[in-house]
């Protein structure tokens, strides 16, 4: 869902399901993309990345689609499970620069 | 695998006083490191990046009299806050790339002013 002030839009799924968290990024001259996720308190950790001439790539319960036409990103997850509760970002990188940027955010709530 | 270690995990300091953060890569050098600040159900906002041997670069908005950063070594960068204000509470978190698509981050550092 689109995010409203300062609120994290929130996914909520049952265990099992497979969740579809999206991204819109900003810069069009971006050519490397990475999703982490962050746990309440912790540090983002690495889940996975996809360079711009790729569209798809895909790890362990993980796929990354990217659609460059209209600056999208999104993360599956396959048979989310509890442990996959976090706040998901995704983050933009312009090899030119040593910076990335990073998205709003989603909060996955998985229930049992 | 690479590891970026960041001390302390938490803090609490009485208002007007300075509080150290550090940030150690642990198993590859970092000529550049960078500081976040994360408000509560926020993303991660770039607060200024660290050059080992030269000065920091600060976003804009960033006061670089406020939060001075050090990087005095290719494993250890530091970030202080002086003269805390409650305002200044937040979780700052630090990150280090190994390469120039892979970065590492800190597991965060929980400051409180009071």
């Amino acid at each position: 869902g689109e995010s409203v002030g300062l609120h994290l839009p929130t996914l909520s799924v049952q265990e099992g399901d497979n969740s579809i968290i999206n991204c819109a990024y900003s810069n069009s001259a971006s050519d490397y993309f990475i999703w982490y996720k962050q746990e309440s308190g912790k540090g983002p950790q690495f889940i996975i990345d996809i360079r711009s001439n790729m569209d798809k790539r895909q790890g362990q319960r993980v796929t990354v689609l990217l659609n460059k036409t209209v600056k999208h990103l999104s993360l599956q997850i396959a048979a989310t499970q509890p442990g996959d509760s976090a706040v998901y970002f995704c983050a933009e990188k312009d090899s030119g620069y040593s910076t990335l940027t990073f998205g709003k955010g989603t909060m996955l709530l998985v229930s049992p | 695998g690479a590891v970026v270690s960041q001390h302390p995990s938490w803090v609490i300091c009485k208002s007007g006083t300075s509080v150290k953060i550090e940030c150690r890569s642990l198993d590859f050098q970092a000529t550049t490191m960078f500081w976040y600040r994360q408000f509560p159900k926020q993303s991660l906002m770039l607060m200024a990046t660290s050059n080992e041997g030269s000065k920091a670069t600060y976003e804009q908005g960033v006061e670089k009299d406020k939060f001075l950063i050090n990087h005095a070594s290719l494993t250890l960068s530091t970030l202080t806050v002086t003269s805390a204000h409650p305002e200044d509470s937040s979780f700052y978190i630090c990150s280090a790339p190994r390469t120039n698509t892979e970065a590492f981050f800190g597991q965060g550092t929980r400051l409180t002013v009071v």
